[in-house]
């Protein structure tokens, strides 16, 4: 089945310094995917939509210098959070399209980030 | 848009008792519905999916889900709960396969033994 990776898992970082999160779907191409961010205990919010080649689409009240995404190539997106506050501290889940596998979405198993 | 309510927060039920997890879309077409489980500290594993066809739904570990477009449900639903069933629950509906979805607030199961 299509897989989706997410690295690292698990990162504490210090206020103002950058964190990248990286996403990749290990055996299928995906041309779009998403990241979505989840509070303790709260839902998914969905953050923004990266899709390759092109400029990311975030949702309303999201920061896009903030949170910037690069979809470089068909198994890889990233986002990092610059200048990262405790406020950002979360559980950040991507997921990647598989257009070969009818647009079905695949879920990573998350990276929870710690901001000190 | 589409959105999704979730109404119960949390449930309790003891092991071997049945389960409904309700769940209640808003969308002006037929939408694709998902149900998703999530153990603490972990990604999303989906149970299972709707898109088109029989309105009754089968998925992994036991669970089934039914489609009531005239109650905009999709309800949840276990004959037989273990206690390592005990998770968060998402429902989630999409406008079109593959575009982004949304999702409820999530409901939290405890399994009592």
């Amino acid at each position: 089945g299509a897989v989706v990776s997410q690295h690292p898992s698990r990162v504490i970082c210090k206020s103002g310094t950058s964190v990248k999160i990286e996403c990749r779907s290990l055996d299928f191409q995906a041309t779009t995917m998403f990241w979505y961010r989840q509070f303790p205990k709260q839902s998914l919010m969905l953050m923004a939509t990266s899709n390759e080649g092109s400029k990311a689409t975030y949702e309303q009240g999201v920061e896009k210098d903030k949170f910037l995404i690069n979809h470089a190539s068909l198994t890889l997106s990233t986002l990092t959070v610059t200048s990262a506050h405790p406020e950002d501290s979360s559980f950040y889940i991507c997921s990647a399209r598989d257009q070969g596998l009818h647009n079905e979405q695949f879920f990573g198993p998350g990276t929870r980030l710690t901001v000190l | 848009a589409q959105s999704v309510t979730q109404p119960d927060i949390h449930i309790t039920v003891s092991e071997g008792a049945s389960l409904e997890l309700r769940c209640n879309y808003s969308y002006g077409a037929t939408p694709y519905l998902f149900w998703y489980v999530q153990s603490p500290g972990q990604g999303l594993q989906l149970l299972l999916k709707y898109f088109s066809g029989d309105t009754l739904v089968q998925g992994i570990k036991g669970f089934e889900a039914e489609f009531k477009r005239s109650q905009s449900s999709f309800n949840l639903r276990k004959p037989s709960v273990h206690w390592s069933d005990a998770a968060e629950y998402f429902c989630a509906v999409g406008a079109q396969l593959g575009n982004d979805m949304r999702f409820g607030a999530g409901t939290r199961l405890t399994v009592k033994p």
